[in-house]
């Protein structure tokens, strides 16, 4: 029972370096979500999708784009990484909207820009 | 807007206390969703319940339970006769509006709990 899968598990990037995490979930969930968690803090929405070509902006979008052009997948790329961008970063997904149904998470990729 | 606060950053108890986790929740949407989840060190975090503000009904789990009290804004949860493998940072999570709401896609998470469980 793989859920949802993440890769890298831990990442560490220059300033301006840009690259790709993965994920991808296997319980042909439409609704997939990416999540950043801070130290001491709880988890705040970057992007979101609600099926195959359909994403938009969560609480903190910018630096961040996402695509999915297939149900089962949803990458998160930086394209110009920043010390801000340091976090732990969790995908996941759900059979419903996040409000009405459980959200099934990946086990987090921790990335650290120096 | 949305707000949840968990004023207990860190609490420990000693294997088979009971300890309970406070959750204070602010939103102007009489339609709302309540959420507790678990992030054990492991990291992934794991759905424990969800309510609906239409219903205030006291939930038991085995060893867990909910009191949703809407009147102080307040969902609670009670671990009784704590374990160890309860360790773990728990949060509380809020979501807003109807099914095909924009606040429907976005849980507004507190900051968490973390409770650590001596042997």
């Amino acid at each position: 029972n793989a859920g949802v899968t993440q890769t890298p598990k831990f990442r560490i990037l220059k300033i301006g370096q840009s690259m790709t995490l993965q994920c991808a979930q296997d319980m042909n969930h439409n609704y997939m979500y990416w999540y950043r968690q801070d130290p001491g803090m709880g988890l705040k929405l970057i992007y979101y999708s609600v099926g195959a070509g359909i994403t938009d902006k969560g609480e903190v979008p910018n630096g961040y784009n996402v695509s999915r052009s297939t149900t089962e997948d949803f990458p998160l790329r930086l394209e110009l990484a920043a010390p801000s961008q340091t976090s732990v970063y969790f995908c996941a997904s759900s059979v419903a909207t996040a409000n009405t149904g459980e959200l099934f998470f990946g086990e987090g990729s921790r990335l650290t820009v120096l | 807007a949305q707000k949840v606060t968990q004023a207990q950053t860190e609490i420990s108890v000693v294997e088979k206390e009971d300890v309970t986790l406070d959750c204070v929740y602010e939103t102007r949407d009489t339609t709302y969703y309540l959420f507790w989840y678990k992030q054990p060190p492991s990291g992934e975090l794991v759905f424990l319940i969800r309510r609906n503000s239409f219903d205030e009904q006291n939930e038991i789990s085995g060893r867990y339970s909910w009191n949703f009290q809407k009147s102080t804004s307040s969902f609670n949860f009670t671990i009784t006769a704590s374990q160890v493998v309860d360790s773990a940072v728990y949060f509380c999570a809020l979501s807003e509006g109807s099914y095909s709401g924009a606040g429907s896609y976005q849980l507004t998470f507190g900051k968490g709990t973390k409770l650590s469980v001596i042997p």
